[in-house]
């Protein structure tokens, strides 16, 4: 079966620091693969998605990046962190081709101080 | 306006009542439909897809109406387990990403 790892679970940054997330994906290949950001109380904000290694694709311009180094990783990124970064961010995978439901990590929360 | 729209809630029902809640969305070319679910400070967890003739997976029924362009979610005889936020989900077309709507807030009193 499929499993989504991200890690850590929780962080605090100061703010002008950098930003590491990482996401795996077991148990497919080839997934597709997104980054989400969820403000507090907010609805869900896709960052980025990813349909193939070294694909990315980027929904918002903003202080981040992403990078797919292997099939089933992806990395999200920041060199200078900014508060309005803060928030819950979600991994999720799918299979890749369209028209198939997302799965996702268990999340990183994410405070800048 | 919004590529999907729901009603933000909160929905406050007492135990054992029937809830619906109903989300519109504005690409006619939309393929596929969803309902997840998100607990509090918890990831989105998919609840039922929604197929065009309407399905059931135990107290929950998910329809659609492609006419008007909206897609529905009953759950029967509410539990406290089910407070929770529901997110209405739609899939363009192609290798794009799933649309998430921002969810509406359901909290089930004893």
């Amino acid at each position: 079966s499929q499993t989504i790892h991200q890690w850590p679970a929780t962080l605090v940054q100061p703010v002008g620091s950098p930003l590491s997330l990482e996401c795996t994906v077991e148990g497919t290949s080839n997934p597709n693969l997104y980054w989400y950001r969820q403000a507090a109380g907010r609805g869900l904000q896709l960052l980025f998605y990813s349909v193939g290694i070294g694909q990315i694709s980027s929904e918002v311009p903003q202080n981040l990046s992403a990078s797919r180094p292997q099939d089933r990783q992806f990395i999200l990124s920041s060199k200078k962190l900014l508060l309005s970064d803060s928030g819950f961010y979600l991994c999720a995978w799918s299979v890749g081709g369209g028209a198939h439901e997302q799965f996702f990590g268990p999340g990183t929360r994410l405070t800048v101080l | 306006r919004k590529e999907v729209e729901q009603d933000p809630g909160p929905f406050n029902v007492p135990e054992g009542a029937t809830v619906a809640f109903n989300c519109t969305y504005s690409n006619s070319a939309s393929q596929s439909f969803f309902w997840y679910r998100q607990d509090c400070r918890k990831e989105p967890k998919l609840l039922m897809s929604v197929y065009s003739s309407g399905n059931e997976d135990g107290r929950f029924t998910a329809q659609l109406n492609r006419a008007s362009q909206y897609i529905s979610l009953l759950i029967r005889d509410s539990k406290l387990s089910d407070s929770a936020t529901y997110l209405c989900v739609v899939f363009r077309s192609g290798n794009t990403p799933l649309v998430f709507g921002k969810g509406t807030r359901l909290s089930v009193i004893a």
